[in-house]
């Protein structure tokens, strides 16, 4: 079956980076892009991001550009996000989500989330 | 901050009819951008309800039904049932194709 199965919990330190994994099994991983969507405790959806697993094209939230650096690795159905700098507000459920992009049908298909704190 | 707008409650009585309003501008949604709506069942990830505007994906019932008109876009639960009760939120772009998320709106099955 079609999913998507992130990377482990996270507590890091204000200052550091942390870098998250989604692997892809089921379908063709180059055939659609991976969103990244955050979720602070309580509150709703922020999406961060966008790349295309066909050829590594990104689209990055305005208030993220300089933070975030989106990849994939088509030899292991595998895209990553790495956050740098992380603040307190970073505190959050990072998710990874199928997405055909502006011409597709929606994020179809969500990992679990990957829950990462920012604490000294 | 998200730049569509839906009320942040709603609820209603079991097989009630509910509506979820999901208000954008000219810049996105009335620029003529799909909508897409999310189910987020408490404690879970978000779960894709509607593409396209109005579109179910399989396995969805048809008790949820989306619309869009103008720069605002709609989600409706007929026959409200408990398993029902979740965060929905709806999904446009904007003009630098970025994904926006509605502010979500919290159902409650009385």
């Amino acid at each position: 079956q079609v999913q998507l199965v992130q990377s482990g919990a996270e507590v890091k330190k204000p200052g550091a980076s942390v870098k998250v994994s989604c692997k892809a099994s089921g379908y063709t991983f180059t055939s659609y892009g991976i969103s990244w969507v955050r979720q602070a405790p309580g509150q709703g959806l922020e999406w961060m991001g966008w790349i295309s697993a066909y050829n590594g094209n990104t689209n990055y939230a305005q208030k993220l550009q300089g933070r975030v650096t989106m990849t994939t690795d088509t030899s292991t159905s595998t895209a990553y996000m790495e956050l740098r700098s992380l603040r307190s507000d970073d505190t959050a459920v990072y998710y990874c989500a199928r997405d055909g992009g502006l011409y597709g049908d929606g994020m179809d298909v969500w990992g679990q989330g990957t829950t990462v704190t920012v604490s000294s | 901050q998200s730049v569509l707008t839906q009320p942040p409650s709603v609820s209603g009585a079991p097989g009630q009819r509910v509506t979820i309003s999901c208000t954008g501008s000219s810049s996105n949604i009335g620029a003529g951008y799909d909508v897409h709506w999310y189910q987020q069942l408490p404690g879970t990830a978000p779960k894709l309800l509607i593409y396209g505007n109005s579109n179910r994906p399989s396995g969805v019932p048809d008790r949820f039904s989306g619309s869009k008109s103008g720069t605002s876009a709609s989600l409706a639960i007929t026959g409200l049932q408990a398993e029902d009760e979740a965060d929905y939120y709806c999904q446009s772009y904007d003009s630098s194709l970025s994904a926006l998320f509605g502010t979500g709106t919290k159902v409650t099955v009385l």
